[in-house]
């Protein structure tokens, strides 16, 4: 059975730091390219980074660019995002996500609970 | 960046009605849309990939057409418990983007 279980998310003051995990387990981790989706209270999907099945190729949403780093620990079947200069337009719960082959995401079909990430003074 | 123009943004309808939601990209996406299914507190679910594959699992009264930049979502047969967000998704150039969602609502 596949799971993804994020962990990290926390209340952060503006400019501080976090870094978002994502275990994975029930599927050969590697063999596919891993996404950070976000939803703000209230509001709809953002697509915000997604990191190849190797690690060796990375795409950011122009909002988390220079901000955000993903990266992926294969050796431990875990994913992750590093957030920089939280602002508190970065509220939002974090999902992990699936995608369906190791080059690039296309749509995702296992999705985590999701983690909240809350910037406020 | 794509952008997707999804509408209604919502929908009030009986039990057994059907129901259709529409997603337009602001530019050629070939067949490269899928839709998902939110509950409220909970993931996205997916329900179509590639404009109108049924995912494993998914019941036969959901189902999705289109290609380019024209895509619709249909639900047969409105059940209590497809009470929920829809949200279509394109992908290009290893960029993705999410329609705005469609709250679907029993009459």
């Amino acid at each position: 059975e596949v799971q993804l279980v994020e962990s990290g998310g926390g209340l952060v003051q503006p400019g501080g730091s976090l870094r978002l995990s994502c275990a994975a387990s029930g599927f050969t981790f590697s063999s596919y390219a891993m996404s950070w989706v976000r939803q703000a209270p209230g509001t709809g999907l953002e697509w915000v980074s997604t990191i190849s099945g190797s690690g060796g190729n990375t795409n950011y949403a122009d909002s988390v660019k220079g901000r955000f780093t993903i990266s992926r620990d294969n050796s431990k079947n875990t994913l992750y995002l590093q957030i920089n200069s939280l602002r508190v337009e970065d509220t939002a719960v974090h999902y992990c996500a699936k995608g369906v082959i190791a080059a690039a995401p296309y749509y995702f079909d296992y999705w985590g609970q999701g983690t909240l990430v809350t910037v406020s003074s | 960046d794509i952008q997707m123009t999804q509408s209604p943004s919502s929908l009030s309808a009986s039990v057994g009605d059907r129901i259709t939601i529409t997603c337009q990209a602001s530019q050629d996406i070939s067949n490269y849309l899928n839709w998902y299914q939110q509950t409220p507190g909970k993931a996205p679910k997916l329900l179509i990939y590639d404009a109108s594959n049924l995912q494993t699992g998914v019941p036969s009264r959901f189902s999705g057409s289109g290609s380019g930049t024209d895509f619709t979502f249909s639900i047969s047969s409105l059940q209590p418990e497809d009470i929920a967000t829809y949200y279509c998704q394109q992908y290009d150039n290893l960029r993705l983007t999410f329609g705005g969602g469609t709250k679907v609502e029993i009459q």
